[in-house]
């Protein structure tokens, strides 16, 4: 159980165009979803956390126009990439936590964003 | 603002050897602390995950403790394998914020 998937696993686009990755809940409600990225060796760093129905909370440093996050139901959210430029080029990875559950994230597979 | 750090940052030891991980955290008001293991290019796979009430869990060759009043948790893992070789994150969210914090991640090459 508590199974997080990812769409795409990896993109590549060319730099100005827009990219959106899904992050789906597929054996549980989420009324919370967390996107973070990744660069190369290091940790991951938290964007900005969703919440179903709501608008999304960005972290300090990261520009909410440029990472559209929609959250529309309670088991899907996604981030989208707009106007993308080389230095977006990361690892994307989203979590999911379980309605009421203990605090436990689960993570997807991730998707790697390489943008020319 | 929690600060979560692992030592070391890479690790290498050869098969069958018994390690220790290490992380340290410096808010204790913690809901729970999370272990994780990523390999390269990759997503996160949970490992354990300790509630603030507990001092220790086991899955197999795997045990993690938690100290809160020292702000430390360990991973142990009993005779290590080459299939153990990966970057291994602990991670904290806090009191009033589930936000996780992520520690800064040890590698780990188990060498055959």
């Amino acid at each position: 159980g508590a199974v997080v998937s990812q769409h795409p696993s990896w993109v590549i686009c060319k730099s100005g165009t827009s990219v959106k990755i899904e992050c789906r809940s597929l054996d549980f409600q989420a009324t919370t979803m967390f996107w973070y990225r990744q660069f190369p060796k290091q940790s991951l760093m938290l964007m900005a956390t969703s919440n179903e129905g709501s608008k999304a909370t960005y972290e300090q440093g990261v520009e909410k126009d440029k990472f559209l996050i929609n959250h529309a139901s309670l088991t899907l959210s996604t981030l989208t990439v707009t106007s993308a430029h080389p230095e977006d080029s990361s690892f994307y990875i989203c979590s999911a936590r379980v309605s009421g559950g203990r605090y436990e994230q689960y993570f997807g597979p991730g998707t790697r964003l390489t943008v020319t | 603002k929690q600060e979560v750090t692992q030592i070391p940052a890479a690790l290498s030891v050869p098969e069958g050897e018994n390690l220790v991980l290490n992380c340290s955290f410096t808010d204790s008001a913690i809901y729970n602390l999370q272990w994780f293991r990523q390999d390269p290019g990759k997503g996160l796979t949970s490992l354990l995950l300790i509630q603030s009430s507990q001092r220790e869990q086991t899955s197999g060759r795997l045990n993690a403790s938690l100290d809160k009043s020292s702000g430390r948790s360990t991973l142990y893992i009993a005779a290590s394998q080459p299939g153990d070789s990966a970057t291994y994150l602990c991670a904290a969210p806090n009191f009033g914020n589930e936000k996780l914090t992520f520690g800064t991640g040890t590698r780990l090459t188990i060498i055959p």
